[in-house]
């Protein structure tokens, strides 16, 4: 099955908000909430960010938040700042044999 | 604290096999399913495998189903990969991580470990 799909890249500047689209099927992400957003700077690993669509971790800044319609989850960073620069890549639960679908993953970066 | 380590990467030529393992520290091994999750060179994440809290239920990508296997030993801490019939797409750096919880929430994954990696290549 294929990956969800994710822009390869996004940009903002320190303050603004953006948002990183994340579209999948009715298979994953349009029947389940089972949304997960991850964050990776350049050299480190994954970090949870965002799960069951619109939840954060403990220590997770509330500039950070989740939303879905339909198909198609999303990731806002409001408050833009440069420690946000980073790689962040969407996750859901499907119902085909694979599990779990990551999305391709989108370039965050700060101007 | 939570500690993943992860060890048995290396360099392996195609077609041969290799044994992933995943120490495990700060946390009760056995209330948590465990996942791998691999990333290639400058590439995206891909979901590899999981394995259930007590072992008893394992599932795996399409890409490595039929190659690999996942198991744990509660009683020592560890989470192991065996990848068997490797081929030149398994080169990545293998994470493994630590679900969030049980239920719906064994879908997400609080803590990763730093990698290994490993080369398919002749």
């Amino acid at each position: 099955q294929s990956a969800l799909t994710q822009p390869p890249s996004v940009s903002g500047s320190p303050g603004q908000s953006v948002t990183i689209s994340c579209t999948g099927t009715s298979s994953d992400v349009g029947s389940y909430n089972r949304v997960s957003w991850y964050q990776q700077p350049p050299g480190t690993t994954p970090k949870l960010m965002i799960y069951e669509v619109s939840n954060r971790p403990s220590g997770v800044p509330d500039r950070f938040s989740g939303s879905k319609s339909g198909n198609t989850a999303s990731l806002t960073i409001s408050g833009l700042q440069a420690e946000d620069e980073a790689d962040y890549y969407c996750s859901s639960y499907t119902r085909s044999s694979t599990y779990v679908l990551f999305g391709g993953g989108t370039k965050l970066t700060v101007l | 604290e939570v500690q993943l380590l992860e060890s048995g990467g290396g360099l392996v030529q195609p077609g041969g096999s290799l044994r992933l393992s995943c120490a495990a520290s700060g946390f009760t091994l056995g209330n948590y399913a465990m996942t791998w999750v691999r990333q290639a060179p400058g590439k995206g994440l891909e979901w590899v495998s999981d394995i259930s809290e007590s072992g008893g239920s394992t599932y795996y990508a399409d890409s490595v189903k039929g190659r690999f296997i996942i198991s744990r030993d509660n009683s020592k801490n560890t989470l192991d990969l065996q990848m068997n019939s490797l081929r030149a797409e398994d080169t990545a750096v293998y994470y493994c991580a630590k679900s969030l919880g049980g239920g719906i929430y064994k879908y997400y994954f609080d803590y990763w470990g730093q990698g290994t990696l490993v080369t398919v290549s002749s």
